[in-house]
């Protein structure tokens, strides 16, 4: 099994482009999460999709964030416009059920720069 | 959420047993006690998880307190890609799915 696939590993872009950050979960796995990592802020949960369903999307930081999931093999989390503040490492994590107990794999992380 | 807490750092010689602490005094009864840790420039890994007995599995062992207070999370010969930040998360048992991640204990091990 390859693990949860993030891509691209790296993204540089300026202020005000849009950003696509892509993932790929593991296979059979119903619950899908998006999370962010910053120094000040640590690791954040951004939404949680279950069966392709968004369940909480409260961590979203504003209007601009917007995440999909078309199908069980595939999500995406969109930034526009794209912002300074936006640069951060972004997590896509998938589990076999989304129960708390349930363990998260997670993927290597898309590491975002926003000059 | 009931709250965790870590020394923020601790340091371990190469292939020394090594403890890693966190204390939990508000959990709750339905609370499950989750170790992840994080190597560098990689997403952070499932270590191990327990609700009250202790466990073990290939890659550590949870010693939990009997009045579940608190709880160790045990590394029986630290290597050096044992280095690595280790968060102690508690889930509720009661449908929740959240990880809810501090600031952990970065463990530095010495050659």
């Amino acid at each position: 099994d390859a693990g949860v696939i993030q891509s691209p590993r790296h993204e540089v872009t300026e202020m005000g482009q849009e950003v696509t950050l892509r993932c790929k979960p593991i296979s059979g796995h119903n619950s899908l999460f998006w999370y962010r990592q910053t120094m000040m802020r640590g690791l954040e949960l951004l939404i949680y999709f279950n069966n392709n369903v968004p369940i909480d999307d409260s961590g979203m930081p504003e209007d601009r964030f917007s995440a999909k999931m078309p199908n069980a093999s595939f999500s995406t989390l969109k930034i526009q416009p794209s912002e300074p503040r936006d640069s951060a490492v972004y997590f896509c994590a998938s589990s076999q059920r989304g129960r708390g107990v349930d363990e998260q794999f997670f993927g290597p992380g898309t590491r975002l720069t926003v000059l | 959420d009931a709250k965790t807490t870590q020394p923020n750092s601790m340091e371990s010689n190469e292939e020394e047993p090594v403890h890693l602490p966190c204390n939990h005094s508000t959990i709750s009864g339905t609370d499950y006690i989750h170790w992840y840790r994080q190597l560098p420039s990689q997403g952070p890994e499932y270590v191990i998880h327990g609700l009250t007995s202790n466990v073990n599995n290939r890659m550590a062992s949870l010693a939990i307190a009997e009045d579940r207070k608190s709880s160790t999370l045990i590394l029986h010969r630290a290597t050096l890609r044992d280095a690595a930040v280790y968060y102690c998360i508690l889930y509720s048992g009661a449908g929740s799915y959240q990880l809810t991640f501090g600031k952990g204990t970065k463990l530095s091990v010495i050659p």
